[in-house]
């Protein structure tokens, strides 16, 4: 079984639109996360969630809209799609001990979205 | 603000060279620190940590030694193999529940 599940792998479509992306862990973790990963592969946390509660949101503008309905899933959406969007976003999850991560992270396998 | 600056890439090395990648960070109070590695077409993995000055975490030939001194973090393996090439990621944790904050990632090719 696949740790940390995210779907789909590849999202392309048109600017304007609105898309989802899903994630799901089976690790019983209680923080997980989304990152950003540009086309030179720098990477830089979204979101993260503890709990369903969340807990870091980075400056991410408001048409992204992460949701979690329980502590084992992390969906983001996107409102009104732009070309700038087009990145490869990856979930994960961790167990957190008080304020720090001593523990590792288990990201996902990433979905590559392009908007045209 | 903690931060992470990784030697520039991309690295290219024929098989059983000697590697290193280079990483220094900036941080407030005593960050944990890590090496992730990505493969091709794949999600981040963590290749090693250090929780604490001195410490030297290892994995698969890999090893990096944590120096509060330089903080630094530099990433050593002394023999690398073609299954190595992937980007690396040095990485430390701060005091922002579970964050992390990466370095920008070093490209390592290796050549038969």
């Amino acid at each position: 079984d696949t740790a940390v599940s995210q779907t789909p792998k590849y999202l392309v479509t048109q600017m304007g639109n609105d898309k989802s992306i899903k994630c799901e862990q089976n690790l019983g973790h209680d923080t997980m996360y989304w990152y950003k990963q540009d086309s030179k592969k720098f990477l830089k946390i979204m979101f993260s969630y503890n709990n369903k509660e969340l807990i870091i949101n980075e400056t991410v503008p408001n048409r992204f809209s992460p949701k979690s309905p329980d502590k084992a899933h992390l969906n983001l959406h996107i409102n009104s799609l732009e070309l700038g969007d087009s990145a490869v976003y990856f979930c994960a999850s961790s167990q957190v001990s008080g304020t720090t991560t001593n523990e590792k992270l288990f990201f996902g396998s990433g979905t590559q979205l392009s908007v045209l | 603000g903690n931060s992470v600056t990784q030697m520039e890439g991309p690295v290219t090395l024929s098989e059983e060279a000697f590697l290193t990648i280079n990483c220094t960070y900036t941080a407030t109070g005593y960050p944990s620190l890590f090496w992730y590695v990505q493969y091709p077409g794949e999600g981040l993995q963590l290749l090693l940590k250090a929780t604490k000055a001195d410490d030297k975490g290892s994995n698969k030939g890999f090893e990096a030694t944590y120096r509060k001194e330089t903080t630094s973090f530099h990433l050593e393996k002394g023999s690398v193999q073609v299954s190595d090439s992937a980007v690396y990621f040095c990485a430390l944790s701060g005091t922002s529940y579970g964050k992390l904050t990466f370095g920008q990632g070093t490209i390592l090719t290796v050549h038969p």
